[in-house]
């Protein structure tokens, strides 16, 4: 069964550093999220990408986070200079229309 | 601010009790109310996409009610297993996309 995929599993980085979260969703869907959840905290909507564009973004998302589907299969999420407030489980969604979201398994970011 | 929540934050029962939790959503403009299974270190996993007012879904030993009017939906686990632990979440989801978490329930069944 198809399947959305996240790498790394795991990053660890240094406040100010530049980080890229990977996502490979699923391959005939044309909407993608990421979301993020804090630890102890709920699932928190970032962004959602469809036709090559930002739909919509959460005021999480401020200049700092940027999405990209660079090649016609991954999506990736960057954020320019982490910081501490940033260490949470990043999550990526992909769909085919406005109905199921298939999540991955999402990648732990820490920042210290 | 659109606000979903869901209780209890989590529950411990004995393999074979059943159980049920609750998860209250904005009424207005609502669309979909989607319930997922999460498994610690795994993908959120889909169980229910629920539209209409009154709608009953079932997937095994699980089902789930939804009532748009008073902003409220159910999920039953009829005979609990071990492997029915996890956190389940429910997302309320308004035609904008994104999906609106609550907090969660977690859930642990002990053999």
């Amino acid at each position: 069964e198809p399947e959305v995929t996240q790498t790394p599993s795991h990053q660890v980085t240094q406040m100010g550093q530049e980080v890229i979260l990977r996502c490979v969703p699923i391959s005939n869907h044309l909407y993608f999220y990421w979301y993020r959840q804090i630890l102890g905290q709920k699932v928190e909507f970032l962004v959602s990408f469809y036709n090559n564009e930002i739909s919509e973004k959460s005021e999480i998302f401020d200049d700092q986070f940027s999405v990209e589907r660079p090649d016609g299969s991954n999506f990736t999420l960057k954020i320019r200079s982490t910081k501490l407030e940033d260490s949470a489980m990043y999550f990526c969604a992909s769909t085919w229309e406005a109905d199921t979201q298939y999540f991955g398994p999402g990648t732990r970011l820490t920042v210290l | 601010i659109l606000n979903v929540e869901q209780s209890p934050q989590s529950l411990h029962v004995q393999e074979g009790d059943s159980t049920n939790f609750t998860c209250s959503f904005p009424s207005s403009n609502f669309y979909a109310l989607h319930w997922y299974r999460w498994e610690t270190a795994k993908s959120p996993e889909a169980l229910f996409v629920m539209t209409l007012n009154g709608d009953e879904k079932k997937k095994g030993r699980i089902s789930a009610t939804l009532n748009t009017k008073e902003g409220y939906s159910y999920l039953y686990i009829k005979g609990s297993q071990p492997e029915d632990s996890a956190t389940y979440l429910c997302a309320f989801y308004n035609q904008g996309g994104k999906l609106i978490f609550g907090q969660g329930t977690e859930l642990s069944v002990k053999p």
